[in-house]
This record gives structure tokens, C-alpha cells and sequence, in this order.
């Protein structure tokens, strides 16, 4: 059964530095993996979708890798604003489709301004 | 704007009164899933629906039902409430079951006593 490991629970970080968040799943056979965001109070933002054909996604101040054979993704924030602060998930599909996805329990990041 | 809406946001009901917790998008997308959100557990699936009168079980579907008669809605029905079944609830969709990006409710925090 995959599980999907997101360490550490929670980080606290400066206004303006360049961060990484991880993700480890122990099934390195998936399809794709998505990073979101969740705001208190609100549903999952989707922040960036990776193929397991790729090795990296960007969006702005964002960029996902992904490393299948090692079970290991990273969501890299540049220039951190305290307007990032959030809980970032991941979450694995193991075939084509959104049904059988597996998700972390999250990285609650702080940006201290 | 394009959303997902889930109603009620918060529902506290007592145990074995049935309810239903609506959920609808106005993107035409063809996928739609429920989850439930537990500290310490992650998000895990309910049911998930493909398309129009397809619906599957999805990790935990015990005390759930669904049903898919329109594309646009997807209720999710707990015909008789436990309070283990206390919990956040999240509504998702998207544009089919493939590489797309999932998009969430706001989600709706249910009671049961």
C-alpha cells in the first residue's frame, strides 16, 4: 500500500528566504504527483501537477521536482512572502486517473514576517 | 467562476439523523470525488464518480452513500450518522479522471454528537 510521508509538520521561516518542502512515497511505481495548498478554513488549492515522465514543474516563485526511483519529491519556494503561509500537501496517483490518490498529511509552513 | 460549492459549511447533527451534504461545480467536469480530512490521518477518499451513474467505493465508503444523476452535482448522503463520523469533508473535481489538476470545495465541518 503506498503511503506518502511529508517532513517536517510544520516550519516556521523568515520573510524573503528560499525554502524547500518534501515529500517521500514508498511505491515508485506512480503516474503523477500534485503539491497543493490549503488556506485555514478552506479546500485544497492545486499548486503544480508533475508527470512521471518529468523531473520538474514550475509556476512562478515555485518549482516541483520529482524523483521516482528515490520515492522523493520537493516543492522549492523562492523569496518566501508571508502571504505563502499555509499547509502544503502532496498527493501520488498510481495509474492514469485522480481516484486513487494517496495524499500526505502536510507541511503547515509560517513565513514570519 | 469556475468553483466547486459544497453546502452546508458546518453541520452539527445528532446521531442517526440522516443528512446530506451537497456538492456541485459549474466546470463540466466529468470526475467528482468526496474525502474526509481526520488530524494526523490525511485526506482519504469516500467515493469518487467518473462520469454520469458511475460511482465507486473509494478507501473508507462505510455510512456513505452518493449518487451521480447529473453531471454537475454529486451529494453525498449519511443516512445514518455516527459520531465517528465527525470530521472535515471535502468535495473535488476535475476535467476527467486523467493528468488534470483536482479542484477542491471549501469543504463542510460536520458534527455528530
Amino acid at each position: 500500500k503506498q503511503e506518502v510521508t511529508q517532513i517536517p509538520a510544520a516550519l516556521s521561516v523568515p520573510e524573503g528566504e528560499n525554502l524547500v518542502l518534501n515529500c517521500s512515497f514508498t511505491d515508485s511505481a506512480i503516474y503523477n504527483l500534485q503539491w497543493f495548498r490549503q488556506d485555514p478554513g478552506k479546500g485544497l488549492t492545486s499548486l503544480l501537477l508533475i508527470q512521471s515522465s518529468q523531473r520538474e514543474q514550475t509556476s512562478g516563485r515555485l518549482n516541483a521536482s520529482l524523483d521516482k526511483s528515490s520515492g522523493r519529491s520537493t516543492l522549492y519556494i523562492a523569496a518566501s512572502q508571508p502571504g505563502d503561509s499555509a499547509t502544503y500537501l502532496c498527493a501520488v496517483s498510481p495509474n492514469f486517473g485522480n481516484e486513487k490518490l494517496t495524499f500526505g498529511t502536510g507541511t503547515r509552513l509560517t513565513i514570519i514576517p | 467562476e469556475a468553483q466547486v460549492t459544497q453546502n452546508p459549511r458546518y453541520l452539527i447533527t445528532v446521531t442517526g439523523k440522516k443528512l446530506t451534504v451537497t456538492c456541485s461545480q459549474n466546470m463540466n467536469h466529468e470526475y467528482m470525488s468526496w474525502y474526509r480530512q481526520d488530524p494526523g490521518l490525511g485526506l482519504r477518499q469516500i467515493y469518487y464518480s467518473m462520469n454520469v451513474e458511475v460511482t465507486d467505493k473509494g478507501d473508507v465508503p462505510e455510512g456513505y452513500k452518493v449518487s451521480r444523476k447529473e453531471k454537475r452535482n454529486f451529494p453525498l448522503i449519511l443516512e445514518s450518522p455516527s459520531p465517528n463520523q465527525t470530521s472535515l469533508y471535502f468535495c473535488a473535481s476535475s476535467w476527467d479522471s486523467g493528468n488534470s489538476p483536482l479542484h477542491f470545495g471549501n469543504g463542510t465541518r460536520l458534527t455528530v454528537t
